[in-house]
């Protein structure tokens, strides 16, 4: 079974940084796209990110390019979202999601992130 | 970016009735439409892909339809675990997904 867990969330100042990490089991992360989809709280889903199965190529939303990096290392089938320069507005839950023909078929539990001072 | 647009924003139901969403997109899609449930703390899950093929282990009371710009949702007989909200999703424009803002059903 394919099993997704988010960590990294946490309370942090506008302008901060954060880190998040998607650990990947039940098949291997460098034969899938991946993406990070997020959820204010009480709204609905915005696609943040995406990433080629080698790493090789990466897609942003516009509310967050050149401020988030969207990285992995499919050694440790792990996938992460390197957010700076981080805004209110970046408050939410942030899933990662696995990419099956052309959809996010597998999500994970998704990990909290709260930016305020 | 492709805007979709559902309706209706809540839904009132009794347990055992009949029930479509809508979901319309601001140009066509072909059939490159989602359809997930979510239900308070979880994550989405897929029920619907390419407009009309349920994700593996969906109930077959679960049914998608329509293709290019008008897409429906349509839930033969509700149980109790299907009060949610739903949300559709386009991937045509890959890997720019869209959401649309959800149609929540909830008990009468």
């Amino acid at each position: 079974d394919v099993h997704l867990l988010e960590s990294g969330g946490d309370l942090v100042p506008p302008g901060g940084s954060l880190r998040l990490s998607c650990a990947a089991s039940g098949f291997s992360l460098s034969t899938s796209a991946m993406n990070w989809v997020r959820q204010a709280p009480g709204k609905g889903l915005e696609w943040v990110s995406t990433s080629g199965s080698g790493g090789g190529y990466a897609y942003y939303a516009d509310s967050v390019k050149g401020r988030f990096t969207i990285s992995r290392d499919n050694s440790r089938d792990t996938l992460y979202l390197q957010m700076n320069s981080l805004r209110a507005e970046d408050t939410a839950v942030y899933y990662c999601a696995q990419d099956v023909i052309g959809y996010t078929f597998y999500w994970g539990q998704g990990t909290l992130v709260t930016v305020s001072s | 970016d492709i805007v979709l647009t559902q309706s209706p924003a809540t839904l009132s139901l009794s347990p055992g009735e009949r029930t479509t969403l809508s979901c319309r997109a601001s140009q066509s899609v072909s059939s490159k439409l989602a359809w997930y449930q979510q239900k308070p703390g979880q994550a989405p899950r897929l029920l619907i892909y390419d407009a009309s093929n349920r994700a593996t282990g969906i109930p077959a009371r679960f049914s998608g339809s329509g293709s290019g710009t008008d897409f429906t949702l349509t839930i033969s007989s509700l149980e109790p675990e299907d009060f949610a909200i739903y949300f559709c999703q386009q991937s045509s424009n890959w890997p720019r997904y869209t959401f649309g803002q959800g149609t929540k059903v909830e008990i009468k």
